[in-house]
């Protein structure tokens, strides 16, 4: 069965400064990687997918992350953090060839400091 | 366009009792999600529907069900509730080309006392 794994429950970074949250996948080839954000009361939205092809991948709100096979790796970045990017951060992974059912993560809580 | 949108926003229930919620896809979607988020367990697939027909289940009782309606709309029931079942339960919809979840709904949040 796939699963993902999220090592930081919490990250806390300064206003401006450069962010990674780190994602790491068991499945038995590649499956169809993503990162949701959680804003309180709100629901998920889709930051970037990636499902074949270009390794780096780049999303919405200056967000990319690259897709490392040999890691089982698919890391979220940002050169800059913005108060606004204060929120929990999800990854997730789907069989290939299929979006449907998706298995996430635990989740990253972001505090973004002034 | 219009997100997905759900209702009730909030809930609240005694144990035993059913519950019934509701999720609108964004229009034109077919695909419909509904997902369960609890600080325990995370977020976890409950099922998929299209076309009225459900096509994926996750792994939850049988005390929770669901259906489309023709329109895309979908309903979610769960009945005799248990304390375990307080949680978020969140919607998302999708085209079924590539069948993403680009947008969640807000969700409704159940509350079992």
């Amino acid at each position: 069965a796939q699963s993902v794994t999220q090592p930081d429950i919490h990250i806390t970074v300064s206003e401006g400064a450069s962010l990674e949250l780190r994602c790491n996948y068991s499945y038995g080839a590649t499956p169809y990687l993503f990162w949701y954000v959680q804003s309180p009361g709100q629901g998920l939205q889709l930051l970037l997918k990636y499902f074949s092809g270009d390794t780096l991948v780049q999303g919405i709100k200056g967000f990319e992350a690259e897709f490392k096979r040999s890691q089982s790796s698919f890391n979220l970045r940002k050169p800059s953090v913005h108060w606004s990017d204060a929120a929990e951060y999800f990854c997730a992974v789907a069989n290939p060839g299929s979006a449907r059912q998706l298995t996430f993560g635990s989740g990253t809580q972001l505090t973004v400091l002034p | 366009k219009a997100g997905v949108t759900q209702t009730p926003r909030y809930l609240i229930k005694t144990r035993g009792q059913q519950v019934t919620l509701s999720c609108s896809p964004i229009s034109g979607h077919r695909s419909v999600s509904w997902y369960q988020q609890t600080p325990g367990q995370g977020l976890q697939f409950l099922f998929e529907y299209f076309s009225e027909t459900q096509r994926n289940k996750g792994n939850f009782p049988g005390r929770f069900s669901g259906r489309q309606f023709s329109n895309s709309r979908s309903e979610m029931n769960v009945s005799t509730l248990e304390l375990g079942d307080s949680a978020l339960y969140l919607c998302a919809s999708s085209d079924d080309y590539t069948g993403v979840k680009e947008y969640f709904g807000p969700g409704t949040r159940l509350t079992v006392t």
